[in-house]
């Protein structure tokens, strides 16, 4: 399958400030990319949904002006958590997908502590 | 009613033994069914995929969709200790560039 890699896996922050953290595909051209939180032992929760070149659609309850999603390329996409807080603290995932292919493909994942 | 179900378990079983995992949704538009393994700290990995109804196999695993009754399983066969992980099933109505709904997910554990 296709390879998604996330950068950083690992970061930790102090509150207020604010991470980015990096999608790419590696060799699959994303015309969609999706972002999603994981907390402990439970499944994942979609975030956004980003098509290339266009904004980013948010799920209910999820606030677009904290959670700052570009996706600029077919492969790359970045969601920036701003002025975060350690209730942000959790394990962030992209996926890609294309509307060209039934696949999406996940990435490692970055685990995001807030301190 | 949750648009997919999944028993979270957790499923523990010796080293060996056929494991059945199971899902079943609301959303009779859904077409495309996946299966994903997600290691601990781990984003999920693509396992299995089936569109409509029907079975696959690949190896170990055998996925089987039955429309009718929307519902979906995946069977491992002789399964091992690296198995041990949680996995998702998926679906979706349109593919590659639409948004996935989750399986709560279910742990499962192969003792050596």
């Amino acid at each position: 399958g296709a390879v998604v890699s996330q950068h950083p896996s690992w970061v930790i922050c102090k509150s207020g400030t604010s991470v980015k953290i990096e999608c790419r595909s590696l060799d699959f051209q994303a015309t969609t990319m999706f972002w999603y939180r994981q907390f402990p032992k439970q499944s994942l929760m979609l975030m956004a949904t980003s098509n290339e070149g266009s904004k980013a659609t948010y799920e209910q309850g999820v606030e677009k002006d904290k959670f700052l999603i570009n996706h600029a390329s077919l492969t790359l996409s970045t969601l920036t958590v701003t002025s975060a807080h350690p209730e942000d603290s959790s394990f962030y995932i992209c996926s890609a997908g294309s509307r060209y292919s039934y696949e999406q493909y996940f990435g490692p994942g970055t685990r995001l502590t807030v301190t | 009613q949750k648009e997919v179900e999944q028993d979270p378990g957790p499923l523990s079983v010796p080293e060996g033994a056929i494991v059945s995992l199971n899902c079943t949704y609301s959303n009779s538009a859904f077409q495309y069914f996946m299966w994903y393994r997600q290691y601990s700290r781990k984003g999920p990995e693509l396992l299995m995929y089936t569109y409509s109804s029907g079975n696959k196999e690949d190896g170990r695993f055998t996925a089987q969709v039955d429309k009718s009754s929307k519902y979906i399983s995946l069977f491992i066969r002789d399964s091992q200790p690296s198995d041990s992980a949680t996995y998702l099933c998926a679906m979706t109505n349109q593919g590659g560039s639409e948004k996935l709904v989750f399986g709560k997910g279910t742990k499962l554990t192969v003792n050596p």
